[in-house]
Formats: structure tokens, sequence, C-alpha cells
């Protein structure tokens, strides 16, 4: 079976431009969940969708956007970017059932390089 | 608020060695803990995890986890480390909250193991 994958694998924007990046779950999976992986620190939360609708969001600006589709794949849009945006970012995904006891399972991740 | 502290940053063994990493968390409910591993220029995958139950937790590649409710832990071992276990070794919480699971992630501990 496939697991979670991601596009592109990597990516140069300059400042001020804008970067969607996209992902697809595993078969079955119904949530998605977002990360930002800086350099030297361990991933951070910024967003978590399932059937559809936002979740759950972390601390980030609004200049971060996501959005899920019918087939539950998802896509992260980052505006104005920022030198500080350069990350990786990870998708994982998760059944999405509502209990505590959720497994997520992550991608290869988008490697974002803003100059 | 929540929090997961990894103490090691880095760690070298030579193989054979045995190996244990820290990880102590700050999360108020109920506890859902992770492990996960980031091979060289692979994707984060899952190691091992611990729901509820035995608070000892076995995972792949021979690792283990002990769940001390009492000491906020949920350290990493393996009585012999070999080559391939050269790795980012990443400690996590789930945060259940408003209906939704989110990790929280430690800054990660790399670790390289000499031949």
């Amino acid at each position: 079976d496939a697991g979670v994958t991601q596009s592109p694998t990597h990516l140069i924007k300059t400042r001020g431009q804008h970067v969607t990046l996209r992902c697809s779950p595993i078969s079955g999976h119904k949530s998605v969940s977002w990360y930002q992986q800086v350099l030297g620190q361990g991933p951070q939360f910024i967003f978590q969708y399932y059937e559809k609708e936002e979740r759950g969001r972390g601390n980030f600006p609004d200049r971060f956007s996501a959005r899920q589709f019918p087939n539950y794949s998802s896509e992260l849009n980052v505006n104005a970017l920022l030198l500080g945006d350069s990350a990786l970012y990870l998708c994982a995904s998760s059944l999405g059932g509502r209990g505590r006891q959720e497994t997520q399972y992550f991608g290869p991740g988008t490697r974002l390089l803003v100059l | 608020a929540q929090s997961v502290s990894q103490h090691n940053h880095h760690v070298i063994l030579s193989e054979a060695a045995s190996l244990e990493l820290g990880c102590n968390y700050s999360y108020g409910g109920t506890v859902n803990l992770f492990w996960y591993v980031q091979y060289p220029g692979q994707h984060l995958q899952l190691l091992l995890k611990y729901f509820s139950g035995d608070p000892l937790v076995k995972g792949i590649k021979g690792f283990e986890a002990e769940f001390i409710k009492s000491k906020f832990s949920f350290n990493l071992r393996k009585p012999s480390v070999q080559w391939s276990d050269t790795a980012e070794y990443f400690c996590a919480v789930n945060a259940f909250s408003g209906g939704y699971n989110k990790l929280i992630f430690g800054a990660g501990t790399r670790l390289a193991v000499h031949p």
C-alpha cells in the first residue's frame, strides 16, 4: 500500500511569494495534519483537517492556510513568504477518529527554501 | 503548557553498545506517547507507541520504551545498537484537546553509531 505522498519534494521561492504544498494521505485515512520542521528542531503542528473541515490550528500566522478535498488530499498554502518560513513541511495522515488513540503516519516532506 | 524534553541532542556510540534516550513530557491529560525515527534521507517513521496497558512497549528493530507515569518519562532503549541505527530520534506526546489529536515533539536526538 502506498504511504503518505507529498509534492513537490523541494522548492525554492523568494520573499513575498506564495507557495502551495500538496499531500495525499494513506488510503482509508480521512484526517491530514501539517507540521513545520525547522532545522535542528522537532516538527511543530500547523493544522489538522478531517472531512474537509479544519479541526485544529497551531500557533501560526494567518499567512498559513490549508484545505482538504473530497478525496481527503490536502493543500497547505503560505502567502507572503518570509526567510523564516524555510523549513521541511510534513504531512501526516491518520484514520481521523475522535478518540485519543490515533497514530499519525508521516510523508517524506517538502523542503522549502526562501531566499 | 504542553511540552516534550529530550535531554541528549547528540549521542555517539560504538556498535554493540547499549542505548538509552531520555524523554520527559509535560501534559496534564491522558497521555499517548510515541517515538519516531528519521533515518538519513528518509521520512519520519513510527518506532513504537504507548496508549495504555503494559508500560513497557516493544517496537520495531529491537527498540523498547518504558512509560513511567510518576516521572513523566518515556525513555527509549536498545540493548545493542547497530551502525544502521544511525538516525535522528523524536519523542512525541499526543495532546488531545478540542476533539482532535496533535503531536507535540521534542527537539530530537541525533544518534551516530560507529562500527
